[in-house]
């Protein structure tokens, strides 16, 4: 089956500090591969995608590679902001003839940014 | 559009109750999900549909949680009777996909509490 492992939080940097969020997954067939985030009260919003091996996915400064030799999909920013502080979601999703099915999610990891 | 509608946005309840959660998808996407996210287990697939149809229930955790979705606009999930572990975020979510890589819309989620 589908499964995807994020590392464990709470993550607390200080306001312009390097950002690693680890992620592996394990998957049948060809995923695609996701982070989600989701700031306190609110629903899940994608943050970026890739779709195929070596694909960058970016967005506000954000970034990941999908890896597929490496089985990983780490997210990264060079300069965290407060206002980046909020729970991360690594997911994968996969298409299984059928159609596509609902994406499976690591566990979250609460990122806390300090001024 | 306003995205996914989910309604209540609280629900307290008694054990033993029943409980009922409402979603309106985004109009025209054909794929609609139930998540429950807790802090123990993270985010777990509950239930997918696909043109209101159910097409993985492997997720419900037993009898007394049951999904419909009568139309294109509009899905319940349903708890009967209630019981305490079922205190959690309970999420919507919709998307229109033909393949996987497709991005998921979640609504604001129903905080549920069962005394």
């Amino acid at each position: 089956g589908n499964s995807v492992t994020q590392m464990e939080g709470p993550v607390t940097l200080s306001e312009e500090a390097f950002l690693t969020i680890n992620c592996t997954y394990t998957a049948t067939g060809y995923p695609s591969l996701f982070w989600y985030v989701q700031y306190p009260g609110e629903g899940l919003q994608l943050l970026l995608k890739a779709t195929k091996a070596d694909d960058k996915g970016s967005n506000k400064g954000f970034e990941a590679t999908y890896r597929k030799e490496t089985t990983s999909f780490h997210l990264e920013k060079g300069s965290v902001q407060v206002s980046d502080s909020a729970v991360y979601f690594c997911a994968l999703r996969t298409y299984s003839g059928g159609g596509a099915d609902g994406l499976t999610f690591g566990k979250g990891t609460h990122l806390i940014i300090q001024p | 559009d306003a995205g996914v509608i989910q309604s209540p946005r609280h629900e307290v309840t008694e054990m033993g109750q029943e409980v009922t959660l409402r979603c309106k998808p985004i109009s025209g996407h054909d794929y609609l999900f139930w998540y429950r996210q807790t802090m123990m287990r993270g985010l777990e697939l509950l239930i997918y549909f696909n043109n209101n149809v159910p097409i993985d229930d492997s997720g419900m955790p037993e009898d007394r949680f049951s999904a419909k979705m009568p139309n294109a606009s509009f899905s319940t999930l349903k708890i009967q009777p209630s019981e305490p572990r079922d205190s959690a975020v309970y999420f919507c979510a919709s998307s229109f996909s033909r393949t996987n890589n497709e991005k998921l819309f979640f609504g604001s989620g129903t905080q549920l509490s069962v005394l």
